[in-house]
């Protein structure tokens, strides 16, 4: 039973163009969302969050988006650039709980 | 200087042993945790322990047994290895344990069970 869904397994942008991942969650209890970045080989590596107060958040190239009403997040980075290239975890998690909830990623593919 | 270090990076045996990963974290935090990654590329917790205390055990088989030292160690002990145990497990951290700490994840240890 996923609570947490990336129905993308894979997308391909072009380098310089916005890159937007997109997430989907089930549990109306969640109130914190966070976004996880992962090179083969590596540990996911914690790259921007946003609560549920919040419908936006913005770190640099990074911004998080959310729809509470929609139960959807997503994921833009613009411009999109040959690193960014990686899988990208969406998870969730409810305050006061010991537990993320992932997604089960999307592999990004940034093109020179 | 390795945030979460855990090792082995790989690990491969076979059915009906027992195997152990460790791991280990320099940050400081109070809670660490145990993830796997299944073949569906599905990360699912294992196990929390918040100061040396079990937290969280999700619907782990009794075979898989963490054991925490003190509050910068957690390490998995797997009893009876099975094919289906193949994955890779992932060690992290954060400072507290109410999850919405970032974690701080290991590089994984793939575990393959033949």
């Amino acid at each position: 039973d996923q609570q947490v869904k990336q129905n993308s397994p894979s997308l391909s942008v072009q380098e310089g163009r916005i890159s937007i991942l997109n997430c989907d969650y089930t549990n109306s209890m969640f109130d914190y969302f966070l976004w996880y970045k992962k090179y083969p080989a590596e540990g996911p590596t914690f790259l921007i969050s946003i609560s549920s107060i919040k419908d936006k958040n913005e770190d640099g190239r990074f911004t998080v988006f959310l729809n509470k009403s929609a139960k959807h997040l997503s994921l833009h980075i613009v411009p999109s650039q040959p690193g960014d290239s990686a899988v990208y975890f969406c998870a969730a998690s409810e305050t006061g709980a010991n537990n993320l909830f992932f997604g089960t990623g999307t592999r990004l593919t940034v093109i020179p | 200087d390795t945030a979460v270090s855990q090792t082995p990076k790989y690990l491969v045996t076979q059915m009906g042993n027992d195997k152990s990963i460790k791991c280990e974290q320099n940050l400081g935090h109070d809670t660490m945790y145990w993830y796997k990654q299944d073949s569906k590329k599905f990360l699912k917790i294992m196990f929390s322990y918040n100061n040396k205390e079990l937290i969280i055990n999700e619907t782990v088989p009794n075979r898989f047994s963490p054991k925490s030292p003190d509050k910068a160690h957690l390490n998995l002990h797997i009893n009876s290895l099975e094919l289906g145990d193949s994955a890779v497990y992932f060690c992290a951290s954060s400072p507290t344990g109410t999850g919405i700490s970032p974690l701080h994840f290991g590089n994984g240890t793939r575990l393959t069970v033949t």
